[in-house]
């Protein structure tokens, strides 16, 4: 078991600019999560995936955000058109099954936007 | 809709002292309880979990009880060691909303420091 890993751990981009993260979750977890977590705040739920369907988006998801599952294995965030108030931790977290409601969280992503 | 409020940080204790970090929390259904601590450069990890009422979840010497009756998930430690300094989050996942998604709402997060 090697956890859920996350790709860059960090990136710096200018404002305008595209972005994609990347999650493998662990190999079995069929549910994939990703949160925002800004500086001194808790992290905020932005989309859930069950194996490849993308069941729930939040408001935080605004239309330059777009996440995939393809193959329900690993997924991909990417921003377009970056801005500044898009600075934040990443992060991506796996749960096993219908009946087990334990999420375990990657080392997040940590974007700055310039 | 669901909230966590927690304490507001930092918190600075000395090494061996008693800690308690309070936690509660509104829900529209029966929500299971978490702490998840975060040591500086890592992710998110589970500490304890409760899934429901009278439940005490413990690990690491670390305890919370899930009290339904106030609405609290408060986190306590007999005795802190300097590793233990990291942000602590109380977190709900609450079953009933929407299908099973079981995402989580997190409170803020409480700073802890523990000086030698």
């Amino acid at each position: 078991d090697t956890g859920v890993s996350q790709d860059p751990r960090h990136k710096i981009t200018k404002r305008g600019q595209n972005v994609t993260f990347r999650c493998d979750p662990i190999s079995e977890h069929n549910r994939l999560y990703w949160y925002r977590q800004t500086l001194g705040q808790g992290p905020e739920f932005l989309t859930y995936f069950q194996n490849e369907a993308q069941l729930e988006k939040s408001r935080l998801l605004s239309d330059r955000f777009s996440a995939e599952r393809p193959k329900g294995s690993f997924s991909t965030l990417e921003i377009q058109r970056t801005e500044q108030g898009d600075s934040a931790m990443y992060l991506c977290a796996s749960r096993l099954g219908e009946y087990t409601d334990t999420q375990y969280f990657g080392p997040g992503t940590r974007l700055t936007v310039l | 809709g669901n909230s966590v409020t927690q304490m507001e940080g930092p918190v600075t204790l000395s090494e061996e002292a008693f800690l308690t970090i309070n936690c509660t929390y509104t829900a529209t259904g029966y929500p299971s309880l978490f702490w998840y601590v975060q040591y500086p450069g890592e992710g998110l990890q589970l500490l304890l979990k409760a899934t429901k009422a009278d439940d005490k979840g413990s690990n690491k010497g670390f305890e919370a009880t899930y009290r339904k009756e106030t609405t609290s998930f408060h986190l306590e430690k007999g005795s802190v060691q300097v590793s233990d300094s990291a942000v602590y989050f109380c977190a709900l996942s609450d079953r009933s909303s929407g299908g099973s998604n079981y995402k989580l709402t997190f409170g803020k997060g409480t700073l802890l420091t523990v000086n030698p």
